[in-house]
């Protein structure tokens, strides 16, 4: 079975903190997503990345950036946290185009 | 770029009736259209796919169609069971280009009481 692993269920921050999400795929996969999930607006894509290094920004990447430095691994990064940035955050991973993503559990961040 | 619709936001059904979750789509390029359900304190999971060369599929209680011309796909869950209460997102992707992003629905959160 596929196996996204996020590091944190819960995480509480305080504004202007240097926050790190990670996550990690043990399936070998080459593409990686995060998401960010709030109640009403379903999910939202924040950034991705096709290969080791590569990024791209998704639908809302500001106030983010993301780091890819090997394969399995892609963390997500809230550079100074803020009030608003309080949410769910989902990673993926996925083989190829249109294909089936694969969700890690998920880590719900409050920023304080 | 791909704008998914998804209805309702929440339906509650009886155990034992069937749920019918529809979800509308505005790029016609888009082939590739999974159903993901999300359980509480768990991450979506893919519970059924299909691709636009296919107008229907079915597992067991679940089927989805597709109408390519009208632009729409629906989740179809026969005989309701409390433990299908969960939320439902729909999504849709173009093969090639930004390595199949999917786009979602806003998710239908689905009650199913005994």
């Amino acid at each position: 079975d596929v196996k996204v692993t996020q590091s944190s269920r819960y995480l509480v921050k305080r504004t202007g903190e240097k926050v790190f999400l990670e996550c990690v795929q043990d399936m070998d996969h080459e593409n990686m997503f995060w998401y960010r999930q709030d109640p009403g607006l379903g999910l939202r894509l924040i950034y991705f990345s096709y290969d080791v290094k590569m990024k791209e920004k998704g639908d809302i990447p500001e106030g983010y950036s993301v780091s890819r430095e090997k394969k399995e691994r892609f963390s997500l990064i809230l550079e100074s946290a803020s009030t608003n940035q309080t949410s769910m955050y989902l990673c993926a991973s996925s083989q190829g185009a249109a294909n089936i993503q694969y969700f890690g559990a998920g880590t719900r961040l409050s920023v304080l | 770029g791909e704008n998914v619709e998804q209805h309702p936001s929440t339906l509650s059904v009886q155990e034992g009736d069937s749920a019918v979750i529809k979800c509308t789509y505005s790029d016609s390029a888009s082939n590739y259209f999974p159903w993901y359900k999300q359980e509480l304190g768990k991450g979506p999971q893919l519970i059924i796919d299909i691709r636009s060369n296919v107008g229907e599929k079915k597992d067991q209680r679940i089927a989805v169609t597709l109408n390519k011309t009208a632009k729409h796909f629906s989740l179809h869950i026969t005989e309701t069971q409390p433990e299908d209460s969960a939320v439902y997102f729909c999504a849709a992707s173009t093969n090639g280009g930004s390595q199949g992003n999917l786009i979602f629905g806003k998710g239908t959160k689905l009650s199913v009481k005994p």
